[in-house]
């Protein structure tokens, strides 16, 4: 079935550094979404995209859709230690409309 | 700000024993969603629901599972006989069938199977 491939697994970051990570898939995806889990919680959506090679910012948050379609980054600038967390990717595969999620990045940011 | 609420936040159950979980999706809203996150692993696609009957569903999704909205607001995954492997965070997530697509997910309620 159609995957998303996420990386870094983990990042261990001092806080004001910038952050960036990125999911690739080897089929096209239509909207890509990144969600933030804190522990014991569900995913909040933190952006979404809908149009190849669109950039979108939310606050220090910046992520980009692929003009391929098949990939995705977001980028956390100057983090904050309530920046910590596990960030996912998640997109529909052509068709669907179950979320195909990566496998999520740690982050781990030390004040 | 609307949310998806779940309860219970946690149930312990025996294994082969029946367990619904249960959900309230954000009230606009059209369709609805389950999936399961096994501990340290990614969030997996369970069944969508649209309009009273399934619309989706995953191989992981077998007989053992059913889903119900047995009224205007309460969403519901039942689990007939459980088994230790069904032990994971179970979310529910709802969307209000815009175009943005964008599904809201619930806390989860974690289920451990003994």
């Amino acid at each position: 079935g159609q995957q998303l491939n996420q990386s870094p697994q983990s990042m261990f970051i001092q806080e004001g550094e910038d952050v960036s990570m990125n999911c690739t898939s080897s089929s096209i995806f239509n909207t890509w979404l990144w969600y933030k889990q804190d522990p014991g919680e569900g995913p909040v959506l933190l952006i979404a995209l809908y149009k190849a090679g669109e950039l979108t910012s939310n606050g220090r948050l910046t992520a980009q859709f692929g003009i391929t379609r098949k990939d995705s980054f977001l980028n956390i600038s100057a983090s904050i230690p309530s920046d910590v967390g596990i960030y996912f990717c998640a997109g529909y595969p052509g068709g669907s409309e179950k979320l195909v999620f990566g496998k999520g990045t740690k982050l781990t940011v030390n004040p | 700000e609307p949310e998806v609420t779940q309860t219970p936040s946690h149930q312990v159950t025996q294994m082969g024993q029946e367990v619904i979980l249960r959900c309230v999706p954000i009230s606009n809203h059209l369709y609805f969603y389950w999936y399961r996150q096994i501990l340290g692993q990614k969030v997996e696609f369970l069944v969508s629901f649209y309009n009273n009957e399934i619309s989706e569903k995953s191989e992981i999704f077998d007989d053992q599972f059913s889903v119900e909205r047995p009224d205007g607001s309460n969403f519901t995954l039942k689990i007939r006989s459980t088994k230790l492997e069904d032990s994971a965070m179970y979310f529910c997530a709802s969307m209000n069938g815009n175009s943005k697509n964008i599904q809201y997910f619930g806390a989860g309620t974690r289920l451990s199977v003994l």
